[in-house]
């Protein structure tokens, strides 16, 4: 069992629709980051979480940490927002510096 | 700057043959990071530093060698890679653990094929 579960994991959106994508984690976390890959492979990272919820533009992140749940909601989607999403926490360990990763999930906006 | 530059973007090389991805970044952070991504999953950790130290290694076999020679700079060299190493080889780095958490600074990746 993956440490980091997300859902969808393939998501197509009309232009203008809200979007939900979920991320659920088993381990004990320092902060959870909702990161965006486009093709080509860099990844971005949108938001770092330890506790309640932000908002950059039109992407809200929230986190839920006795249920060990976040999402990511985007507002008002646009095909410029296709790319994959991924969650990825950062475990509570000793060393603290370790993440681990969900599948992702690809969102594809059409016009 | 809050860049993490990885060279080359692309590289091509032959089973024989020894190169070696770079990785760059002055944000002041002391723990970096490699990780590896076959298309469509999510990236493999393969190691972290921490104060330019090792203090992470995913398993990874020997034919990848990390190496950290001061705090800005992240190194992986490659040699005797096989064609199942072909992947997208990732840089990121963050501030030594703290509580609350720290960001995570990605590069953009080094697309490497082993012909």
């Amino acid at each position: 069992k993956n440490e980091v579960e997300q859902s969808p994991q393939n998501l197509t959106a009309q232009e203008g629709e809200f979007i939900t994508i979920n991320c659920s984690y088993s381990v004990g976390i320092s902060a959870l980051h909702w990161l965006q890959q486009h093709p080509g492979g860099g990844i971005v990272s949108l938001f770092m979480l330890s506790s309640g919820k932000k908002k950059h533009g039109r992407l809200i992140a929230t986190i839920n940490i006795q249920e060990k749940h976040s999402s990511l909601h985007i507002t008002a989607s646009h095909p410029r927002d296709s790319a994959v999403y991924i969650c990825a926490v950062r475990s509570r360990s000793n060393t603290g510096n370790q993440f681990y990763f969900g599948t992702g999930t690809s969102l594809t906006v059409i016009p | 700057d809050t860049e993490v530059t990885q060279t080359p973007k692309h590289l091509v090389m032959g089973m024989t043959n020894k190169k070696s991805l770079k990785c760059e970044q002055h944000m002041g952070h002391r723990a970096m990071y490699w990780y590896k991504q076959k298309a469509k999953k999510p990236p493999e950790l393969m190691f972290v530093y921490s104060y330019e130290k090792l203090s992470i290694n995913e398993s990874v076999p020997s034919r990848f060698s990390p190496e950290c020679p001061n705090s800005s700079l992240l190194n992986l060299h490659l040699h005797a890679l096989q064609p199942e190493d072909s992947a997208l080889y990732l840089c990121a780095s963050s501030q030594v653990f703290r509580k609350g958490g720290t960001e995570a600074f990605f590069g953009q990746g080094t697309r490497l094929t082993v012909v």
